[in-house]
């Protein structure tokens, strides 16, 4: 059974801090890796991809990924009150069509 | 822009009816999922499809069929709908599972299903 972890939350940061989400997944086969944001009565949207160990950066969010621990977060540096949302952790094992498996995701809460 | 459009936002039915979701995405993916979202479980997933009429049961399959007779329109199915039904469901798509930087789904806007 694929799984992957993530802390519900609430995650609560002052605004202009960083916000660090953390995940973790069981099946080391896995190969992609997303992070999705979803506001509350909305589907998710697509924030970051990653698929080789390290960081990837896109703006305000870093992606980190070790896949030797398993390990994947996403940093969020000046957090605004706009990204108080639920951030979904996402891994795709690979090798065909399957779709992906979701943590339960980390409640965000930016406090202005 | 990908974009992934849902029949209906909200949908009221009573139980034992048949009920159709219906999925369409304009941008040619071959790779089309049903998933079900409620709290405290996450997002589950229901079905998918890799190609026009094949389908492949995901981890909650149960109470469940779906329909792709074009590329483009994947349709859930509830056969005799039930109160546990009741969910936010949503579709998604995906170009393909290779190379992996063309695995990235994107996901229509849910439809919130009530069974009464």
């Amino acid at each position: 059974q694929k799984e992957v972890e993530q802390n519900s939350g609430p995650l609560s940061v002052p605004e202009g801090a960083i916000a660090s989400l953390n995940c973790t997944y069981s099946d080391r086969g896995s190969q992609s890796f997303f992070w999705y944001r979803q506001y509350s009565g909305k589907s998710p949207e697509l924030i970051m991809s990653i698929y080789s160990n390290g960081d990837k950066e896109d703006g305000r969010f870093t992606a980190q990924l070790n896949k030797a621990s398993q390990y994947v977060s996403l940093l969020i540096r000046d957090s605004q009150p706009s990204d108080s949302a639920t951030y979904l952790c996402a891994v795709n094992s690979g090798g065909g069509a399957d779709g992906l498996t979701f943590g339960k995701g980390t409640h965000l809460i930016i406090q202005p | 822009d990908v974009k992934v459009t849902q029949s209906s936002r909200y949908l009221v039915k009573r139980t034992g009816e048949k009920v159709f979701l219906e999925c369409v995405q304009d941008m040619d993916h071959e790779n089309m999922f049903w998933y079900r979202q409620d709290p405290g479980l996450g997002l589950r997933l229901i079905y998918f499809s890799y190609d026009v009429k094949m389908k492949e049961k995901g981890d909650i399959p149960e109470g469940y069929s779906v329909s792709r007779e074009k590329k483009e329109r994947f349709s859930l199915i509830l056969e005799s709908a039930s109160t546990n039904q009741t969910s936010m469901y949503l579709c998604a798509s995906r170009e393909g599972a290779e190379p992996l930087n063309t695995d990235t789904q994107y996901f229509g806007p849910g439809t919130r299903l009530t069974v009464l």
